[in-house]
């Protein structure tokens, strides 16, 4: 398809277990992004890709949190050992470059019971 | 102190009327750029339309335009000819610097808006 590709749509865990969460950007975009989104609020920045090399993670919560992008391409976002305040939706967006305007996926939404 | 700002909740506007989403910011950056997103209940953000902090025109998409009042720092979007379709909510984002490696948005908290028929 032509726009942000997320999976899965929905996922439940239970606390203590690791989830991964996959985002497949449109192609040929450099910059990728993931933001967690809590219920009723606006979404907030987790971290930044350019290509392959994370420049920013300075909003992920916890060391629980992981992000990669090894190729430059797909992104996976892993939460270990999850916690009940981890439930949100988590948005993947990606841009042609640092400029451009994001374009997101339709994000996983994530419920810890 | 909230970098952007959307004071209105909820706001109702019946079909084929315009509407008027207040966002106002905060930066002390000279180049930043503003966006608008739609979020349906169905989840996905759509991109609606972007204003840089140099445009001297303000931004148009089709339906939408951003009123830009830099000295006010106030971006708010005007959504005419309401159509049922618009329900949803929208959210106002800024974007700060040109220079850095982070492109990161940071979101206001939204506006639901309701089109009565």
């Amino acid at each position: 398809g032509a726009g942000v590709s997320q999976s899965p749509r929905y996922k439940v865990a239970k606390r203590g277990q690791d989830v991964a969460l996959r985002c497949d950007p449109i192609s040929g975009h450099v910059s990728l992004f993931w933001y967690q989104q809590a219920l009723g609020q606006g979404p907030e920045f987790l971290t930044y890709f350019q290509n392959e090399a994370q420049l920013d993670k300075s909003g992920l919560p916890s060391d629980r949190f992981f992000a990669e992008r090894p190729e430059g391409s797909v992104s996976t976002l892993k939460i270990q050992r999850t916690q009940q305040e981890d439930s949100a939706v988590y948005l993947c967006a990606s841009s042609e470059n640092r400029v451009q305007p994001q374009h997101f996926g339709d994000g996983t939404r994530l419920s810890i019971l | 102190a909230q970098k952007i700002t959307q004071t209105q909740p909820g706001m109702f506007v019946q079909e084929k009327e315009a509407v008027t989403l207040d966002c106002t910011y905060d930066t002390s950056d000279q180049s930043y750029g503003l966006f608008w997103y739609k979020q349906p209940s169905s989840g996905e953000m759509i991109f609606l339309i972007y204003q840089g902090s140099y445009d001297e025109q303000n931004a148009t998409e089709g339906r939408y335009s951003l009123n830009f009042q830099k000295a006010r720092k106030s971006a708010n979007l005007v959504i005419s000819a309401s159509q049922l379709g618009d329900s949803a909510m929208y959210f106002c984002a800024m974007r700060e610097g040109f220079t850095g490696s982070a492109r990161q948005l940071t979101f206001g908290s939204g506006t639901q808006l309701t089109v009565l028929p």
